[in-house]
């Protein structure tokens, strides 16, 4: 099945730990994307990347670094340096420009 | 990105049609019209887009004003499932990835 997987669901961290997330797609998509959602409010952009080896800063990337060496696959580590990291964050991807295919999400506690 | 104004819930009973309304009256004439719902816990999912025609898929129809300062999102039979929170955005198109700017969106509740 072609799909966008992220792993693992649920992530415990202590304070001041880095910690990386896993976004992979097999859809054969060139754009790819990172979201951070808070309770009750809508998603934020992190990072995006429009093809491999490049990447931009999205409004909240303070905090956050990502990589892009390989099509399928879009990291997102959560440094020290993130005030506030604990969130639900979505993975998405894109062939188009109108639709973005979301992943089911990673919630991250950090304690 | 042009603004966009939402109502924060909405309730729907059963089987009937869900109207859901959403501003952008700063639109400009290269923006398009996006929608996007999430159920509870899990990542968004695409609905419909539109820029100035009225349009029609599986999932729903977008409604868009003559002077595309509102637009409608229909449902014309809602059921349980279509319970979450619908996202109107509104974003020009670029060549290659778009980025979406989610708001707070509205709450759709179906009551059976």
């Amino acid at each position: 099945d072609g799909g966008i997987t992220q792993s693992p669901k649920y992530l415990f961290r202590k304070e001041g730990q880095n910690v990386t997330l896993s976004c992979e797609q097999n859809l054969n998509h060139d754009a790819m994307y990172w979201y951070r959602q808070d309770p009750g409010q809508g998603l934020r952009l992190i990072y995006y990347s429009q093809i491999v080896n490049d990447f931009q800063k999205g409004d909240i990337a303070e905090g956050y670094s990502v990589s892009r060496e390989k099509k399928e696959s879009f990291p997102l580590t959560v440094t020290s340096a993130q005030k506030n990291p604990t969130a639900f964050y979505l993975c998405a991807s894109s062939l188009t420009s109108y639709e973005q295919y979301f992943g089911p999400g990673t919630r991250l506690t950090v304690t | 990105d042009a603004k966009t104004t939402q109502p924060p819930s909405m309730d729907c009973a059963e089987g009937r049609a869900a109207n859901l309304p959403c501003n952008h009256s700063t639109i400009s004439g290269n923006e398009y019209v996006y929608w996007y719902r999430q159920i509870h816990s899990q990542g968004p999912q695409y609905i419909i887009h539109g820029l100035k025609n009225n349009e029609t898929n599986e999932m729903a129809s977008l409604i868009i004003t003559e002077d595309r300062k509102s637009s409608t999102l229909i449902l014309p039979h809602a059921t349980l499932r279509d319970t979450a929170v619908y996202y109107c955005i509104v974003r020009v198109v670029e060549t290659s990835g778009s980025r979406l700017t989610f708001g707070e969106g509205t709450q759709l509740t179906v009551n059976p």
